[in-house]
């Protein structure tokens, strides 16, 4: 079965330091990952997705992401983070032969401090 | 279009009670997802249509919920006789192609008393 893990419920860091989400996915065939954030009171909105090709992906709000197949990984990068990215992060994948459904971690809450 | 709406916003209801759940998605979008998330955990598939037949439940819809898409663009989630496991926010998304990511709505709130 498709599972996505968030290593992480919490990450505190201070304002400008540089930050790293885990997420790790198991699967036996090819997947399609994506990062989402979520602002309190809101949905979701999508930071950025790897479907096939370059393994670095930059998204939104200066964030970028590694998809590493040997170690079966998608982590989330910032190299300087501001109070306002304080939210809650998700990864998922869609499996490509599974039906349409996405599957999600169980998210990271990413705290900046000034 | 500004997006994939949910209405309500918040709904506090009485345990027992039915409520439904509106969500208008990008008018081009012919897939519409349900997600239910609770508090501290990840969005959880519910089900899924295509324009207006729905092609996958999850166990988690049990027979209290419905969801329906008539006519192919709006869509309705009921839940019967709501129970207190039921609080959760409910999450409404819509796409064009799978491989392009949802857009979400920004979820109806359900609070059971």
């Amino acid at each position: 079965a498709q599972s996505v893990t968030q290593l992480d419920s919490q990450v505190p860091v201070f304002e400008e330091a540089p930050v790293e989400l885990r997420c790790n996915y198991s699967s036996s065939v090819s997947v399609y990952l994506f990062w989402y954030v979520q602002y309190p009171n809101q949905g979701l909105q999508l930071l950025l997705k790897y479907l096939s090709g370059s393994t670095l992906v930059k998204g939104i709000n200066g964030f970028e992401a590694e998809f590493n197949k040997s170690q079966t990984s998608f982590h989330l990068r910032k190299p300087s983070v501001h109070i306002s990215d304080t939210a809650e992060y998700f990864c998922a994948a869609l499996k490509d032969n599974a039906g349409n459904m996405l599957t999600f971690g169980g998210g990271t809450r990413l705290m900046v401090k000034p | 279009d500004t997006g994939v709406s949910q209405d309500p916003r918040h709904k506090i209801t009485k345990r027992g009670q039915n409520v439904t759940f509106r969500c208008d998605p990008i008018s081009e979008h012919n897939r519409l997802y349900w997600y239910r998330q609770t508090l501290g955990q990840g969005p959880e598939f519910l089900t899924y249509f295509q324009n207006e037949a729905q092609l996958e439940k999850s166990r988690l819809l049990s027979d209290r919920f419905s969801a329906e898409r008539p006519k192919g663009s709006f869509s309705t989630l009921e839940i019967q006789r709501t129970e207190q496991g039921d609080s959760a926010m409910y999450l409404c998304a819509s796409s064009l192609a799978t491989e392009g990511g949802y857009t979400f709505g920004s979820g109806t709130r359900l609070t059971v008393v």
